[in-house]
């Protein structure tokens, strides 16, 4: 069965600061992996996506991630965090053709001046 | 990118009232779309799979009877919560894949529903 495993509830780090958010995934083909940010009360934004090809994906607002096909991790990244990044992020991992994602439980991303 | 609404963006009814939500594919067509749940402080949870021309498909534990879905067209997919109780109020969103391989899924804004 497909799952996505983040390991980590809430995360605080102070601004500025660099950011590693944790996936991992479980899934019997080849996966199509997913980062999305939701603020309080607010749809999904797609911060980057993996289909194939190179590992390291860049994103939307300085964010990256690096597919890890032997640690099943596709772990988010951001060099320096803004108190604007404050927010919960979902790792979503899909199948090729129409269907649905399953999403880990999120991250809770506190960012302190 | 591709652009999918919902409507409305809040409602909230009366416990025992059926409340309809639309979710529409603006500049593309989606044969297939997905509706998930997310209660409070928790991730998406697919409820079902909505397909132009068939019916839907529930994942486990859905009550097809309470979660009316009908995909009228090859951009609207409407979720009916009949009956609506507290219990069913929740953040309801909407998605359709688009793409040469059907894999890039766009997000509508969800539906946040409040059942007093």
């Amino acid at each position: 069965a497909q799952s996505v495993t983040q390991p980590d509830i809430h995360i605080t780090v102070s601004e500025g600061a660099s950011l590693e958010l944790r996936c991992n995934y479980s899934y019997g083909a080849t996966p199509y992996l997913f980062w999305y940010v939701q603020s309080p009360g607010q749809g999904l934004q797609l911060l980057l996506k993996y289909f194939s090809g190179d590992t390291l994906v860049q994103g939307i607002k300085g964010f990256e991630a690096e597919f890890k096909r032997s640690q099943s991790s596709f772990n988010l990244r951001k060099p320096s965090v803004h108190w604007s990044d404050a927010a919960e992020y979902f790792c979503a991992v899909g199948a090729r053709g129409n269907t649905p994602l399953v999403f880990g439980k999120g991250t809770r991303l506190s960012v302190i001046a | 990118g591709a652009v999918v609404s919902q409507h409305p963006s809040w409602v909230i009814c009366k416990s025992g009232t059926s409340v309809k939500i639309e979710c529409r594919s603006l500049d593309f067509q989606a044969t297939t779309m997905f509706w998930y749940r997310q209660f409070p402080k928790q991730s998406l949870m697919l409820m079902a799979t909505s397909n132009e021309g068939s019916k839907a498909t529930y994942e486990q534990g859905v009550e097809k009877d309470k979660f009316l879905i009908n995909h009228a067209s090859l951009t609207l997919s409407t979720l009916t919560v009949t009956s609506a109780h507290p219990e069913d109020s929740s953040f309801y969103i909407c998605s359709a894949p688009q793409g040469v391989s059907g894999n890039e899924q766009f997000f509508g804004p969800g539906t946040r529903l409040t059942v007093l």
